[in-house]
């Protein structure tokens, strides 16, 4: 079974870049791929992007390329999702997800809030 | 990107009565090659991630109880609760998982009534 755990809560300023980490246990990290999903208060999910750490490329949606990077440390079986120029409309709970044969997000970490003010 | 439309957007059922979310997609979710469609149901409770109901359109996630189903295919799909119990209250999004971006519905709230 599939275990993910993300980093802690961030406060940023507008402007400035937010990291986030999601480290994998059980199962093998190489066989899936990892998604990040966010969740703004009171709006349904939103895919960012993903990557499978065995290709090392990254897929990003259109509305965040340039200012989302999504990599993948098979080494330590962690994802890292990083955010720049964060605008205020970026406060959200960010997510990682697995996927594995095209059948959705399997498993999900606990989600990571960042809050975005002045 | 796919348009994925729910509705109800909200909905209130008696216990032990039926449940019947439906899910629009603005193209077709079925794959030809393999006949699998590649709609996705979940359920979010408050403080909780989602969590993965239905694949496939219609495969149950083991643990899932038999009371919730998925049918449907290519641009219509359903889920379905057949007699609602009380742990049944959430929010629940269809989500297609065809293309990239891969897109969410915009969820219906279930609740008791």
């Amino acid at each position: 079974q599939v275990q993910l755990v993300q980093s802690g809560g961030e406060m940023k300023k507008p402007g400035s870049s937010v990291n986030v980490s999601c480290k994998a246990s059980g199962g093998t990290f190489s066989s899936y791929a990892v998604s990040w999903v966010r969740q703004a208060p009171g709006h349904g999910p939103e895919w960012m992007g993903g990557v499978m750490s065995m290709f090392g490329v990254a897929n990003y949606a259109q509305k965040f390329q340039g200012r989302v990077t999504i990599i993948a440390d098979e080494s330590t079986s962690t994802a890292y999702m990083e955010l720049s120029s964060l605008r205020s409309e970026d406060t959200a709970i960010y997510y990682c997800a697995t996927e594995f044969a095209g059948a959705g997000f399997e498993h999900w970490g606990q989600g990571t809030l960042v809050t975005v003010s002045s | 990107d796919i348009v994925m439309t729910q509705s109800p957007d909200s909905l209130a059922v008696s216990l032990g009565e039926r449940a019947t979310i439906n899910c629009k997609s603005s193209q077709s979710v079925l794959y030809s090659s393999n006949n699998k469609n590649y709609l996705v149901w979940y359920q979010q409770k408050p403080g909780q991630p989602p969590k993965r109901l239905i694949y496939w359109a219609s495969t149950r996630e083991s643990g899932v109880p038999d009371r919730i189903s998925g049918s449907g295919s290519g641009t219509d799909f359903t889920l379905t609760i057949s007699s609602l119990q009380a742990e049944d209250v959430a929010v629940y999004y269809c989500q297609q998982y065809y293309t990239t971006p891969y897109t969410f519905g915009q969820g219906t709230k279930l609740e008791i009534k």
